[in-house]
C-alpha cells in the first residue's frame, strides 16, 4: 500500500530533550516536506527537500533540523525542543517537482513539550 | 510573500445542502496551483480539488467544484448535496513553482442532519 509513515504519532516529552519524528514513504517520491499544524494558523511549512542531499527551509525553520540522505526518509530533528514547539506535525511527499503535484501527507504526530 | 486567507472559520449546512467555502490568495506570480484539502475529525489530510492557473476552466470532482477568479485571487469551493462525511476543516492551499505550499487558515465545515 502506497503511504507515508510517521512515527511515533503521540510523544510527551520535556524541554530540551533531543528527539526525532521519522518519516518514510514507499512510493519513490522526490519531493517531502515537513508541516506543522496549529490552531488558527493552518500548516505551516518547516524544511522541504527535492531530492537525495538537497534541503531547504520553508516558513519556520528555526529549532528545527533535517536531513535526506535516503530518498525514502526524511526525519525531522528537534535538538532541545521548547514548549512553542508543541504542535502537530505532518509529512508529506510528492512525486511531481515543481510541477504542483497532489502532496500525500502521513497522518500526523502530536508532540507536546512540557 | 504570498499569503492565503479564509475568512470563514467555521460554517454550518444542512444535509443535502450546498455551501460554498471562500479563499482569496495574494501573489505576483502568474504560474500557481490552488488546492482544497479536507482533514476530517481523524486528522488525514485528504486533497478534494486541485486547479492550476493557467486553465481558466474551473476544475470539478463529483460534488465538489471551484470558482477560480484569477484577477481577483479567489479560488471558492462548492460542495453539493453536501453530505454528513463532509464535516471536516477544509485547507485552501497555494503552490508556487519551486516547491512553496502555502496553506489558509481553515475552514471548520459542520453538516448537519
Amino acid at each position: 500500500e502506497a503511504q507515508v509513515t510517521q512515527n511515533p504519532r503521540y510523544l510527551i516529552t520535556v524541554t530540551g530533550k533531543k528527539l526525532t519524528v521519522t518519516c518514510s514513504q514507499n512510493m519513490n517520491h522526490e519531493y517531502m516536506s515537513w508541516y506543522r499544524q496549529d490552531p488558527g494558523l493552518g500548516l505551516r511549512q518547516i524544511y522541504y527537500s527535492m531530492n537525495v542531499e538537497v534541503t531547504d527551509k520553508g516558513d519556520v525553520p528555526e529549532g528545527y533540523k533535517v536531513s535526506r540522505k535516503e530518498k525514502r526518509n526524511f526525519p525531522l530533528i528537534l535538538e532541545s525542543p521548547s514548549p512553542n514547539q508543541t504542535s502537530l506535525y505532518f509529512c508529506a511527499s510528492s512525486p511531481r517537482v515543481g510541477a504542483g503535484g497532489e502532496l500525500f501527507f502521513g497522518e500526523g504526530s502530536r508532540l507536546t513539550v512540557l | 510573500a504570498q499569503t492565503v486567507t479564509q475568512s470563514q472559520p467555521e460554517m454550518s449546512v444542512q444535509e443535502a445542502e450546498t455551501v460554498t467555502l471562500s479563499c482569496t490568495y495574494d501573489t505576483s506570480e502568474s504560474n500557481y496551483y490552488l488546492f482544497w484539502y479536507k482533514q476530517p475529525p481523524s486528522r488525514q489530510m485528504i486533497l478534494v480539488i486541485r486547479q492550476e492557473a493557467y486553465k481558466q476552466q474551473n476544475a470539478t470532482e463529483n460534488r465538489f467544484s471551484v470558482n477560480f477568479q484569477k484577477a481577483a485571487k479567489s479560488f471558492s469551493l462548492k460542495i453539493s448535496d453536501s453530505q454528513l462525511g463532509d464535516t471536516a476543516m477544509y485547507f485552501c492551499a497555494f503552490f508556487l513553482y519551486g516547491n512553496k505550499l502555502v496553506f489558509g487558515a481553515g475552514t471548520i465545515l459542520r453538516v448537519k442532519s
